[in-house]
């Protein structure tokens, strides 16, 4: 069936620094890819999100990429806060109706 | 401001029992969602519904009804729960037709003992 990729799956960085995640899909035919944070004890919360019909896209400190060609899309924090710490999950719709989600991303920042 | 509340945030129940997770949304949305979280899997979709008295089988049902009699509500049962069902349960709304944020309550943490 349909699936989402999330790599890596435990992340580590030192204030300041910047963080990766990536994910990549099979369904050719994505076309909304949604990334959630979810902090200790909460739901997660939508922080950022792409449609298939740009490449990139900013909002201050959090970005993503979107490569359609090779079906992977990814998730930058840059000048890293303790507050960012989280599990982080980037998803993309399936057959237009149902998101499938990637397994998560632990980030911890360290001060 | 947009909500969604969820009935419990823990629950303890033995195996075989009947258990009703409830979800409310104040936003009016069209669709609902209820998911599984387990460790190192993600986020799982059981049932969702795009109306009243509508669902739809998500990826892993088998265990699992669902009811929507009314479009702020959308109920989760476990027939005859069982342990393997131990897991942190998550229900979320959106708007109109799909492809749009998704929002989630905090979580029901069910345990079957």
């Amino acid at each position: 069936g349909e699936n989402v990729e999330q790599h890596p799956s435990t992340l580590s960085v030192q204030e300041g620094d910047s963080a990766v995640i990536k994910c990549t899909y099979s369904d050719s035919a994505s076309n909304y890819f949604p990334w959630y944070k979810q902090e200790l004890g909460k739901g997660p919360q939508l922080i950022i999100d792409i449609r298939s019909n740009v490449g990139e896209k900013k909002d201050q400190r959090i970005a993503v990429t979107l490569n359609k060609t090779a079906k992977h899309f990814s998730l930058h924090i840059t000048e890293t806060q303790p507050e960012d710490s989280a599990v982080y999950f980037c998803a993309a719709i399936v057959n237009t109706d149902k998101l499938i989600f990637g397994t998560g991303t632990r980030l911890q920042v360290f001060p | 401001d947009v909500k969604v509340t969820q009935s419990s945030r823990y629950l303890v129940k033995r195996t075989g029992e009947k258990v009703f997770l409830e979800c409310v949304q104040d936003m009016d949305h069209e669709n609902m969602f209820w998911y599984r979280q387990d460790p190192g899997l993600g986020l799982r979709l059981i049932y969702f519904s795009y109306d009243v008295k509508m669902k739809e089988k998500g990826d892993i049902p088998e265990g699992y009804s669902v009811s929507r009699e009314k479009k702020e509500r959308f109920s989760l049962i476990l027939e005859s729960a069982s342990t393997n069902q131990t897991s942190m349960y998550l229900c979320a709304s959106s708007p109109g037709l799909a492809a749009n944020e998704q929002y989630f309550g905090p979580g029901t943490r069910l345990t079957v003992t």
